[in-house]
């Protein structure tokens, strides 16, 4: 089945500091990744749209400027969150999308749980 | 803008009973439902998927069935065991965007 992992699974910084998290599609190729955040007690909120080689979609009130976005490949993406804060505490999950004959499935990673001191 | 609801929020069985979860959602041009399992402080576990022009989808124990026009959707849970206790999330695709449900934390007590 297709595979998606997350690296690293937990991350403590410092305020101030910039996190890079990783989103990789182990066995296929991914046509469109997404990322969720998840507060405690709370359900997935989604972040941003990304395809390879082009811009992310954010959502409404997610700063694209705080939360870089980058999709270099079909298998790799990266979220930054840059000058993290302590209310950027969170659960990150990314998924991957492959397309098939129903329609899309999305595969999700296993989380990366930030937290900024 | 779809919305999708889980109702109960949380629920507290002892072991054995046959419980069901629901989820509704507000726009019916969906391409499937999934429903998720998710152990605290852990990622996703996909447990089943209806095509929208399913009806219904199992895997031992569990039976996920889709009622488009409506806009509803019921995970069955039989005989439930501890090892059930867990959130449990709706999410419908439309397109190959994903909205999820608030969940319904499932306790199953010994």
């Amino acid at each position: 089945g297709a595979v998606v992992s997350q690296h690293p699974s937990w991350v403590i910084c410092k305020s101030g500091t910039s996190v890079k998290i990783e989103c990789r599609s182990l066995d296929f190729q991914a046509t469109t990744m997404f990322w969720y955040r998840q507060f405690p007690k709370q359900s997935l909120m989604l972040m941003a749209t990304s395809n390879e080689g082009s811009k992310a979609t954010y959502e409404q009130g997610v700063e694209k400027d705080k939360f870089l976005i980058n999709h270099a490949s079909l298998t790799l993406s990266t979220l930054t969150v840059t000058s993290a804060h302590p209310e950027d505490s969170s659960f990150y999950i990314c998924s991957a999308t492959e397309a098939d004959s129903l329609g899309y499935t999305q595969y999700f990673g296993p989380g990366t749980r930030l937290t900024v001191l | 803008k779809q919305e999708v609801t889980q109702i109960p929020a949380a629920l507290s069985v002892p072991e054995g009973e046959n419980l069901v979860l629901n989820c509704s959602f507000t726009d019916s041009a969906i391409y499937n439902l999934q429903w998720f399992r998710q152990d605290p402080g852990k990622g996703l576990t996909s447990l089943l998927l209806i095509q929208s022009s399913q009806r219904e989808q199992t895997s031992g124990r569990l039976n996920a069935s889709l009622d488009k026009s409506s806009g509803r959707s019921t995970l069955y849970i039989a005989a439930s065991q501890p090892g059930d206790s867990a959130t449990y999330l709706c999410a419908v695709a439309s397109g190959s965007r994903l909205t999820f449900g608030e969940g319904t934390q499932l306790t199953v007590n010994p």
